[in-house]
């Protein structure tokens, strides 16, 4: 199976800041990742797919990008209410998630 | 809209059998892949299992491979997954999702705990 390394585990930002999370396939997996945002208690949420693609409904501040094996995740301008943890999913072969990064604010 | 309710979890002892349930409604259940999906206690997400729309088409995750059973009734628009020989580690909430290569819809999960 593919292996998803997603870095940081955990990150600490203030209200305002740009946020990135990274991806990285063991293999080659073209654009096929998501990014789902997970709150305690709650079913994760899916906000981007096929790597760079927007879900609808789901704020600009938000965005993705990356192909084949590195892929990063970023928030624009951090809100209270992004306090989650973040989820990367690779859909080549088979499924796979990330371990996750647990976002905080500082 | 659409509503996935898992059911059928609860607490049960290592070498147990379970039975989890999910009712689908708010689209046209036929026509999707369903999956299941895992996650244990403060920890990360697993994709368990999954089945086509005509339930041709199955994959499970090698550390329920032989154990569990995925299966779908298309009539009452429902999904289910048998799991057998039950230990410790498949202890966690598992949720009904709709679709495999990306999920938009989730169920609410439904716990299942694996302890004497």
């Amino acid at each position: 199976d593919i292996q998803m390394t997603q870095s940081p585990s955990s990150l600490s930002a203030s209200v305002g800041d740009r946020v990135t999370i990274t991806c990285q396939a063991s293999q080659d997996i073209s654009n096929y990742l998501n990014w789902y945002q997970q709150k305690p208690g709650k079913a994760p949420k899916l906000l981007i797919y096929d790597a760079s693609n927007l879900e609808t409904g789901v704020p600009s501040r938000f965005s993705g990008s990356g192909s084949g094996t590195d892929f990063t995740f970023t928030i624009s301008s951090l809100q209270p209410e992004d306090i989650a943890t973040y989820y990367c999913q690779q859909y080549d072969n088979p499924f796979t998630f990330g371990q996750g990064t647990r976002l905080e604010i500082k | 809209q659409v509503q996935l309710v898992e059911s059928g979890g609860g607490l049960v002892k290592p070498g147990g059998s379970l039975r989890l349930s999910c009712a689908a409604s708010g689209f046209t259940f036929s026509d999707y892949y369903m999956s299941w999906i895992r996650q244990a206690p403060g920890k990360g997400l697993e994709w368990v299992s999954y089945i086509s729309s005509s339930g041709s088409t199955i994959y499970y995750a090698d550390s329920v491979k032989g154990r569990f059973t995925i299966s779908r009734d298309n009539a009452k628009n429902s999904l289910y997954l048998q799991m057998n020989s039950l230990r410790a580690e498949d202890t966690a909430v598992y949720y009904c999702a709709r679709d495999r290569f990306r999920v938009l819809w989730w169920g609410q999960g439904t716990l299942v705990t694996v302890s004497s």
